[in-house]
């Protein structure tokens, strides 16, 4: 069975400066690969996905994601944040198809004025 | 567009109540979820449906029953509630297209029990 490790679990960081946020999945010969972002008492919502093709992914706000299957990581980056990316993010992975995704248990982002 | 609408928003239970967590999808998918987020634990399945007429354990299956009522409604049900089932619940469907698996999330219920 997949799983997914987001090595930091808070994430502090100041206005205007980047931010990684970390990913590892355990190893399978092929994955999808997404990352999503929950604002306070929201839903989730879809930032980019990996599915096949360049290992480097751009969502939206700003935000990319580089694949790296060597590494077994999907770390997601973003070269400048603001105050309203302050949310949990949260890595997971699926088997190729229509099959349930298997979450990390989430990155507090905190981003400090 | 109302994507996944899940009802109710809020609800407090006693331990031994019984209540069903009701899911709606209009967006024509196949496949619905049913996951919990629990502080520092992520979100984990519960059950899922791949298509109407089937269902198939998850993770965390154990206190729940699903329901999938047709292509369009997925419901959870908890028989004899207990506190260890306080949490968010968060229903989801998806479909695959040539441009892949995405996942839409409703905004989630949330459950006390106490």
């Amino acid at each position: 069975a997949q799983s997914v490790t987001q090595l930091d679990s808070q994430v502090p960081v100041f206005e205007e400066a980047p931010v990684e946020l970390r990913c590892n999945y355990s190893s399978s010969v092929s994955v999808y690969l997404f990352w999503y972002v929950q604002y306070p008492n929201q839903g989730l919502q879809l930032l980019l996905k990996y599915l096949s093709g360049s290992t480097l992914v751009k969502g939206i706000n700003g935000f990319e994601a580089e694949f790296n299957k060597s590494q077994t990581s999907f770390h997601l980056r973003k070269p400048s944040v603001h105050i309203s990316d302050t949310a949990e993010y949260f890595c997971a992975v699926s088997d190729p198809g229509n099959t349930p995704l298997v979450f990390g248990k989430g990155t507090r982002l905190s981003v400090i004025a | 567009n109302a994507g996944v609408t899940q009802t109710p928003k809020f609800q407090v239970l006693k331990t031994g109540q019984s209540m069903t967590l009701q899911c709606a999808q209009d967006m024509n998918h196949n496949s619905m979820y049913w996951y919990r987020q629990d502080p520092g634990m992520g979100l984990r399945l519960i059950y899922y449906s791949a298509s109407e007429g089937t269902t198939d354990k998850g993770e965390v299956p154990n206190g729940y029953n699903v329901s999938r009522l047709n292509k369009r409604e997925f419901s959870l049900r908890l028989e004899s509630a207990a506190p260890s089932q306080t949490s968010v619940y968060f229903c989801a469907s998806s479909e695959l297209t040539v441009s892949g698996n995405t996942i839409y999330f409703g905004e989630g219920s949330w459950l006390t029990v106490v």
